[in-house]
């Protein structure tokens, strides 16, 4: 158990649909990260906060968002989706946001199925 | 821009046998390296990683890695595998400034037979 928790575990939703997913990150841990798990492009970092604020931008769409709150938890937002969204999305979280040699942490993943 | 490549898209070995995965990385400097574990339907455990310093590195599981700058590789390695070794296993790269995010490689699979 990484200390990451990730909700919902299974998601299947309908193309046009808007969904969450959740975070909570290890007890201290001011950086969130998303990736998404997909078969045709692996994993891809889609963007990270820390401590509330955006700090780094992957290869996030413009209809996924992302906030993290004062009690540091997370959540991406997928909206209008489709088809090719369908993936295995991580969160992680690590202990600062500046280089720092520290280590990611990951969860377990929320499976999203867009049908 | 840094990236990471693993060349053996999928792996089998036997019950016993020693295993090397490979892991090429570009980076302009001196990166941290890290290797992740994903086992059927989990999510992306941490084996080993390497910021600096000893360039052998151990890990959990009885799993080492070694940095060889020379050859841009960290190449990982177990003695003698177990059958709950089957899995998936990346090798990721991050900045040691800058920008944080980790860089996966597109993983290798291990199949172990008995």
């Amino acid at each position: 158990d990484s200390g990451v928790t990730q909700t919902p575990k299974h998601l299947i939703t309908a193309t046009g649909q808007r969904v969450t997913l959740r975070c909570s990150p290890r007890s201290g841990d001011l950086s969130v990260y998303w990736y998404q798990q997909s078969l045709d492009q692996g994993l891809q970092f889609l963007i990270q906060y820390y401590n509330g604020e955006e700090r780094a931008k992957g290869n996030i769409l413009e209809r996924f968002s992302a906030q993290q709150f004062p009690d540091l938890h997370s959540e991406l937002n997928l909206s209008s989706l489709e088809l090719g969204d369908s993936a295995l999305y991580f969160c992680a979280s690590s202990v600062f946001g500046r280089n720092s040699g520290n280590t990611i942490y990951f969860g377990e993943g929320s499976w999203l199925t867009v049908v | 821009a840094q990236s990471v490549t693993q060349p053996d898209i999928h792996i089998t070995v036997s019950e016993g046998a020693s295993l090397e995965l490979r892991c090429n990385y570009s980076y302009g400097a001196t990166p941290y390296l890290f290797w992740y574990v994903q086992s059927p339907g989990q999510g992306l455990q941490l084996l080993l990683k390497y910021f600096s310093g000893d360039t052998l590195v151990q890990g959990i599981k009885g799993f080492e890695a070694e940095f060889k700058r020379s050859q841009s590789s960290f190449n990982l390695r177990k003695p003698s595998v177990h059958w709950s070794d089957a899995a998936e296993y990346f090798c990721a790269v991050r900045s040691n400034f800058g920008n944080e995010k980790l860089t996966f490689g597109t993983g290798t699979r291990l199949t172990i037979i008995p």
